[in-house]
């Protein structure tokens, strides 16, 4: 069956780079992208960009260019979200999809806590 | 700029609701890759509805979508209690660009 597992909660100071793991199974990786979305306490999803897992293109939201890098490790089958320069409104639950024009499986979320 | 959804709906169990997901002619209006997410408070979201209208294995008939030009649809019939939670729609919007609506949250009375 299909599984995304995601890495544990993190506490961030502000300024400071996160980056988070979502590790895949139950399928052929390369098949699939993953997009990344987050949500902030008590606020909606929003979705932050896109990765190929086949051949590493990715697409971000305009809200988080020049300060998120996604990519790729296709041995093991892990994608990974950097998002740096941190700040309190970055504090969210972060989850990775699998996307496939929807986003069919998803991840358990990884919530980040940005705080002085 | 995210998808208009109302923020918030309630039903009787046994009745129907009706949830709308209103965008542009740039995201919604133009495309068929519109998806529905239902989420339980402190859980991820789950796929119910994509590509307009088609249901992922598994999920009720209960649940069905529909568009019409920039303003999406899902319908939830026979509300159980199990059915409060909150919807997201989800469109492409371009450009290798999605857009999420702001959520509706759903109870059950």
């Amino acid at each position: 069956q299909v599984q995304l597992v995601q890495s544990g909660a993190e506490l961030k100071t502000p300024g400071a780079s996160l980056k988070v793991s979502c590790k895949a199974s139950g399928y052929t990786f390369s098949t699939y992208g993953f997009s990344w979305v987050r949500q902030a306490p008590g606020q909606g999803l929003e979705w932050m960009g896109w990765i190929s897992s086949y051949n590493g293109n990715t697409n971000y939201a305009e809200k988080f260019q020049g300060r998120v890098t996604m990519t790729t490790d296709t041995p093991t089958t892990t994608a990974y979200m950097e998002l740096r320069s941190l700040i309190s409104d970055d504090t969210a639950v972060y989850y990775c999809a699998r996307d496939r024009d929807y986003f069919d499986y998803w991840g358990q979320g990884t919530l980040v806590i940005v705080s002085s | 700029s995210a998808l208009t959804q109302p923020a918030s709906v309630s039903g009787s169990p046994g009745q129907s609701i009706t949830i709308s997901c209103t965008g542009s002619s740039s995201d919604v209006g133009n495309y068929k890759l519109l998806s529905w997410y239902q989420q339980h408070p402190d859980k991820a979201p789950k796929l119910i509805i994509y590509e307009v209208n088609k249901r992922p294995s598994g999920v009720s008939n209960r649940f069905s979508g529909s568009k019409s030009g920039n303003t999406a649809s899902l319908t939830i019939s026979g509300l159980q209690a199990e059915d409060e939670a909150d919807y997201y729609c989800c469109s492409y919007g371009g450009l290798s660009t999605w857009v999420f609506g702001g959520g509706t949250k759903l109870t059950v009375l």
